[in-house]
């Protein structure tokens, strides 16, 4: 069974910055290209971006939102994703999920961007 | 990026009766080389994340009823829910993963 536990949310100052992990299990990790999503309160969801497998380069791609302030990696020894957040806005305050190329979620960390 | 509208925005239906959500995208998803057409369904209920119901359009995922289905090509898509049951209430959302940034539907809210 696939399982995804997002972790390392909380509450961060504007201009801050935090680094969410997400740590896999049930599946080969290093075979999947992973991405995060986010959920504003009370709203819809926004993809935030993606890095693909070692196998596949392991690139990443990012939203536009977020491109130059967010940064995705992984650990595959660790079968571990990673979303750096740097120069957060109160505008990215939401939900994170981590998933597996967007079909298996995690139940997702709560980030609040606030003064 | 290619913009992905649902309608309506939410829906009430009875029970036992059949509900119909629409997805439209601002270009063609679909695979040429493969006519596979990348747009996946979630079902999300409050306070849970979103849950795969369909993949390739049609695709049903394991353990999702058969009175849910997809179809749809192209540029246009349907979710159909038949003889609605009171756990369908839910948020769902259309995406297409056809090309980065992946991009989402605004959701259908779906009561009772």
């Amino acid at each position: 069974e696939v399982q995804l536990v997002e972790s390392g949310g909380g509450l961060v100052e504007p201009g801050g910055s935090l680094r969410l992990s997400c740590a896999a299990s049930g599946f080969t990790f290093s075979d999947e290209w992973m991405d995060w999503v986010r959920q504003a309160p009370g709203k819809g969801l926004e993809w935030v971006g993606r890095i693909k497998s070692r196998a596949a380069g392991g690139t990443t791609d990012y939203a536009a939102p977020v491109k130059g302030r967010f940064s995705i990696s992984r650990d595959d020894s660790k079968d571990t994703l990673y979303l750096q957040m740097d120069s957060l806005k109160t505008e990215d305050t939401a939900i994170y999920y981590c998933t597996t190329d967007i079909w298996d979620w995690g139940q997702g960390t709560l980030v609040t961007v606030s003064s | 990026d290619i913009v992905m509208t649902q309608s309506p925005d939410s829906l009430a239906v009875s029970l036992g009766e059949r509900a119909t959500i629409n997805c439209k995208s601002s270009q063609s998803v679909s695979d040429s080389s493969d006519t596979r057409n990348h747009l996946a369904w979630y079902q999300q209920k409050p306070g849970r994340p979103p849950t795969l119901l369909f993949r390739w359009e049609s695709t049903r995922e394991s353990g999702v009823p058969d009175r849910f289905s997809g179809s749809g090509s192209g540029t246009d898509f349907t979710l159909t829910i038949s003889n609605l049951q009171t756990e369908d209430v839910a948020v769902y959302y259309c995406l297409q993963y056809y090309s980065i940034p992946y991009t989402f539907g605004q959701g259908t809210k779906l009561e009772i």
